[in-house]
Protein backbone atom coordinates (compact mmCIF):
# COMPACT_ATOMS: atom_id res chain seq x y z
CA UNK A 1 0.00 0.00 0.00
CA UNK A 2 0.81 4.02 -0.75
CA UNK A 3 2.03 5.47 2.41
CA UNK A 4 -0.95 7.03 3.20
CA UNK A 5 -2.66 7.89 6.28
CA UNK A 6 -5.57 9.86 7.19
CA UNK A 7 -6.64 10.44 10.89
CA UNK A 8 -9.02 10.30 12.52
CA UNK A 9 -10.11 7.31 10.86
CA UNK A 10 -13.74 8.32 12.80
CA UNK A 11 -15.13 11.31 14.15
CA UNK A 12 -18.78 12.47 16.18
CA UNK A 13 -18.61 15.99 16.50
CA UNK A 14 -21.19 18.65 17.23
CA UNK A 15 -23.30 20.56 14.27
CA UNK A 16 -21.91 24.31 14.15
CA UNK A 17 -18.17 22.93 15.51
CA UNK A 18 -14.53 23.39 13.38
CA UNK A 19 -13.55 19.49 12.31
CA UNK A 20 -10.06 19.33 10.91
CA UNK A 21 -9.07 16.07 9.00
CA UNK A 22 -5.74 15.35 8.12
CA UNK A 23 -3.72 13.25 5.36
CA UNK A 24 -0.82 12.52 5.48
CA UNK A 25 1.42 10.49 2.69
CA UNK A 26 5.53 9.68 2.79
CA UNK A 27 5.61 9.18 -0.85
CA UNK A 28 6.43 12.41 -2.37
CA UNK A 29 3.58 12.53 -4.35
CA UNK A 30 2.59 16.58 -6.38
CA UNK A 31 -0.97 16.16 -5.98
CA UNK A 32 -3.31 15.24 -3.27
CA UNK A 33 -7.15 15.24 -3.39
CA UNK A 34 -9.86 15.26 -1.14
CA UNK A 35 -13.26 12.94 -1.70
CA UNK A 36 -16.45 12.76 0.49
CA UNK A 37 -17.83 9.23 -0.49
CA UNK A 38 -21.85 9.03 0.04
CA UNK A 39 -24.58 6.72 -1.32
CA UNK A 40 -26.25 7.79 -4.67
CA UNK A 41 -23.40 10.36 -4.68
CA UNK A 42 -20.32 8.01 -5.15
CA UNK A 43 -17.15 10.47 -4.57
CA UNK A 44 -17.14 14.00 -5.26
CA UNK A 45 -14.41 15.80 -5.17
CA UNK A 46 -14.12 18.19 -2.68
CA UNK A 47 -10.63 20.24 -3.21
CA UNK A 48 -7.57 19.20 -4.45
CA UNK A 49 -3.70 20.36 -4.91
CA UNK A 50 -1.28 20.70 -6.78
CA UNK A 51 2.02 21.63 -5.18
CA UNK A 52 2.73 23.41 -1.91
CA UNK A 53 0.73 26.01 -1.32
CA UNK A 54 -1.16 25.26 -4.81
CA UNK A 55 -4.90 24.50 -4.16
CA UNK A 56 -8.53 24.72 -6.32
CA UNK A 57 -11.40 23.88 -5.61
CA UNK A 58 -13.16 20.36 -6.73
CA UNK A 59 -17.24 19.88 -7.41
CA UNK A 60 -18.35 20.25 -3.50
CA UNK A 61 -16.25 23.04 -1.89
CA UNK A 62 -18.59 24.81 -0.12
CA UNK A 63 -18.29 24.94 3.49
CA UNK A 64 -14.54 23.77 3.00
CA UNK A 65 -11.34 24.95 3.32
CA UNK A 66 -7.75 23.19 2.77
CA UNK A 67 -4.37 23.88 3.63
CA UNK A 68 -1.16 22.52 2.35
CA UNK A 69 1.79 23.91 3.92
CA UNK A 70 4.36 20.95 3.22
CA UNK A 71 4.14 18.37 0.74
CA UNK A 72 3.34 15.53 2.78
CA UNK A 73 0.62 16.91 4.78
CA UNK A 74 -3.42 17.70 3.53
CA UNK A 75 -5.30 19.30 5.42
CA UNK A 76 -8.89 19.42 5.55
CA UNK A 77 -11.26 21.80 7.36
CA UNK A 78 -14.87 22.35 8.03
CA UNK A 79 -15.25 25.55 9.13
CA UNK A 80 -18.75 25.19 11.51
CA UNK A 81 -19.90 21.17 10.55
CA UNK A 82 -23.49 20.77 9.73
CA UNK A 83 -25.83 17.42 9.61
CA UNK A 84 -24.83 17.11 5.62
CA UNK A 85 -21.44 16.79 5.73
CA UNK A 86 -21.92 13.45 7.82
CA UNK A 87 -19.88 11.52 4.89
CA UNK A 88 -16.81 9.21 4.43
CA UNK A 89 -13.99 11.52 3.69
CA UNK A 90 -11.49 9.39 1.51
CA UNK A 91 -7.92 11.63 0.27
CA UNK A 92 -5.87 10.39 -2.46
CA UNK A 93 -2.62 11.44 -3.83
CA UNK A 94 -1.01 10.82 -7.35
CA UNK A 95 2.03 11.87 -9.29
CA UNK A 96 1.60 13.27 -13.05
CA UNK A 97 1.39 10.52 -14.71
CA UNK A 98 0.16 7.57 -12.15
CA UNK A 99 -2.94 6.68 -10.83
CA UNK A 100 -3.97 7.55 -7.47
CA UNK A 101 -3.60 6.05 -4.12
CA UNK A 102 -5.79 6.35 -1.47
CA UNK A 103 -6.47 6.19 2.04
CA UNK A 104 -8.29 3.92 4.64
CA UNK A 105 -11.04 7.20 4.70
CA UNK A 106 -12.34 8.87 7.43
CA UNK A 107 -16.33 8.55 8.74
CA UNK A 108 -17.50 11.50 9.66
CA UNK A 109 -20.43 12.26 11.38
CA UNK A 110 -22.21 15.70 12.58
CA UNK A 111 -25.08 15.14 15.23
CA UNK B 1 -16.28 20.62 -18.53
CA UNK B 2 -14.93 17.11 -17.20
CA UNK B 3 -17.62 14.87 -16.43
CA UNK B 4 -18.47 11.26 -15.53
CA UNK B 5 -21.56 9.46 -15.99
CA UNK B 6 -21.94 5.48 -14.88
CA UNK B 7 -26.14 5.04 -15.50
CA UNK B 8 -26.29 1.96 -13.68
CA UNK B 9 -26.31 2.09 -9.75
CA UNK B 10 -26.54 -1.83 -9.15
CA UNK B 11 -26.05 -4.62 -11.54
CA UNK B 12 -26.73 -7.77 -10.39
CA UNK B 13 -25.60 -10.96 -12.35
CA UNK B 14 -25.50 -14.70 -11.66
CA UNK B 15 -22.24 -16.09 -11.26
CA UNK B 16 -20.41 -17.17 -14.86
CA UNK B 17 -22.94 -14.48 -16.42
CA UNK B 18 -20.63 -11.80 -18.21
CA UNK B 19 -20.82 -8.47 -17.03
CA UNK B 20 -21.02 -4.78 -18.44
CA UNK B 21 -20.76 -1.76 -16.53
CA UNK B 22 -21.38 1.22 -18.39
CA UNK B 23 -19.46 4.83 -18.30
CA UNK B 24 -19.22 7.74 -20.16
CA UNK B 25 -17.62 10.69 -20.00
CA UNK B 26 -17.57 14.32 -20.99
CA UNK B 27 -14.24 16.20 -21.50
CA UNK B 28 -12.88 18.67 -24.44
CA UNK B 29 -9.55 17.79 -24.26
CA UNK B 30 -7.58 14.28 -23.88
CA UNK B 31 -8.83 12.37 -21.15
CA UNK B 32 -6.85 9.30 -18.77
CA UNK B 33 -9.91 6.83 -18.04
CA UNK B 34 -9.63 4.25 -14.76
CA UNK B 35 -11.46 1.86 -13.29
CA UNK B 36 -11.30 1.86 -9.54
CA UNK B 37 -12.56 -1.18 -7.31
CA UNK B 38 -13.91 -0.80 -3.30
CA UNK B 39 -14.63 -4.01 -1.80
CA UNK B 40 -16.58 -3.83 1.20
CA UNK B 41 -15.11 -1.88 3.76
CA UNK B 42 -11.63 -1.54 2.10
CA UNK B 43 -10.23 1.50 0.31
CA UNK B 44 -10.51 2.19 -3.23
CA UNK B 45 -7.84 0.73 -5.56
CA UNK B 46 -7.01 0.88 -9.20
CA UNK B 47 -8.47 -2.07 -11.17
CA UNK B 48 -7.24 -1.09 -14.73
CA UNK B 49 -6.17 2.25 -16.70
CA UNK B 50 -6.84 2.77 -20.33
CA UNK B 51 -3.19 3.62 -21.30
CA UNK B 52 -2.06 0.45 -20.24
CA UNK B 53 -4.20 -1.79 -21.53
CA UNK B 54 -3.94 -4.39 -19.06
CA UNK B 55 -6.56 -7.20 -18.10
CA UNK B 56 -6.71 -7.18 -14.58
CA UNK B 57 -8.78 -9.73 -12.62
CA UNK B 58 -10.60 -11.06 -16.06
CA UNK B 59 -11.77 -7.43 -16.57
CA UNK B 60 -11.18 -5.46 -19.76
CA UNK B 61 -11.83 -1.85 -20.63
CA UNK B 62 -11.37 -0.36 -24.33
CA UNK B 63 -11.65 3.57 -24.39
CA UNK B 64 -14.24 4.94 -27.40
CA UNK B 65 -13.55 8.12 -27.96
CA UNK B 66 -16.52 8.08 -30.98
CA UNK B 67 -18.72 7.33 -28.35
CA UNK B 68 -16.66 8.77 -25.54
CA UNK B 69 -17.16 5.53 -23.22
CA UNK B 70 -15.27 2.98 -21.22
CA UNK B 71 -17.54 0.50 -20.44
CA UNK B 72 -15.98 -2.42 -18.08
CA UNK B 73 -16.42 -6.02 -19.08
CA UNK B 74 -15.97 -9.26 -17.93
CA UNK B 75 -17.28 -13.00 -19.65
CA UNK B 76 -17.45 -14.86 -16.82
CA UNK B 77 -18.33 -13.07 -13.63
CA UNK B 78 -17.27 -14.49 -10.28
CA UNK B 79 -19.08 -14.37 -6.56
CA UNK B 80 -16.13 -12.64 -5.30
CA UNK B 81 -15.93 -9.18 -8.44
CA UNK B 82 -18.84 -8.32 -5.66
CA UNK B 83 -17.73 -4.58 -5.03
CA UNK B 84 -18.66 -1.24 -5.71
CA UNK B 85 -17.14 0.11 -8.86
CA UNK B 86 -16.41 3.70 -10.04
CA UNK B 87 -15.23 5.18 -13.53
CA UNK B 88 -12.97 7.82 -13.28
CA UNK B 89 -11.44 10.65 -15.63
CA UNK B 90 -8.03 12.73 -15.25
CA UNK B 91 -7.52 15.86 -17.68
CA UNK B 92 -4.19 14.46 -19.55
CA UNK B 93 -1.81 16.86 -19.04
CA UNK B 94 -1.90 20.58 -17.63
CA UNK B 95 -0.67 21.58 -13.92
CA UNK B 96 -3.80 20.58 -12.26
CA UNK B 97 -4.21 16.77 -12.90
CA UNK B 98 -8.29 17.08 -11.68
CA UNK B 99 -9.41 14.10 -11.05
CA UNK B 100 -13.41 13.03 -10.60
CA UNK B 101 -15.26 9.61 -10.44
CA UNK B 102 -18.75 8.72 -11.78
CA UNK B 103 -21.14 7.99 -8.82
CA UNK B 104 -20.04 4.07 -8.98
CA UNK B 105 -22.09 0.94 -9.69
CA UNK B 106 -22.39 -1.40 -7.25
CA UNK B 107 -22.07 -5.42 -8.90
CA UNK B 108 -23.80 -8.06 -7.30
CA UNK B 109 -22.53 -10.98 -7.91
CA UNK B 110 -25.39 -14.18 -7.09
CA UNK B 111 -24.28 -17.58 -6.88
Amino acid sequence: DAGITQSPRHKVTETGTPVTLRCHQTENHRYMYWYRQDPGHGLRLIHYSYGVKDTDKGEVSDGYSVSRSKTEDFLLTLESATSSQTSVYFCAISLEDTEAFFGQGTRLTVV
Amino acid sequence: AQRVTQPEKLLSVFKGAPVELKCNYSYSGSPELFWYVQYSRQRLQLLLRHISRESIKGFTADLNKGETSFHLKKPFAQEEDSAMYYCALRGYGGATNKLIFGTGTLLAVQP
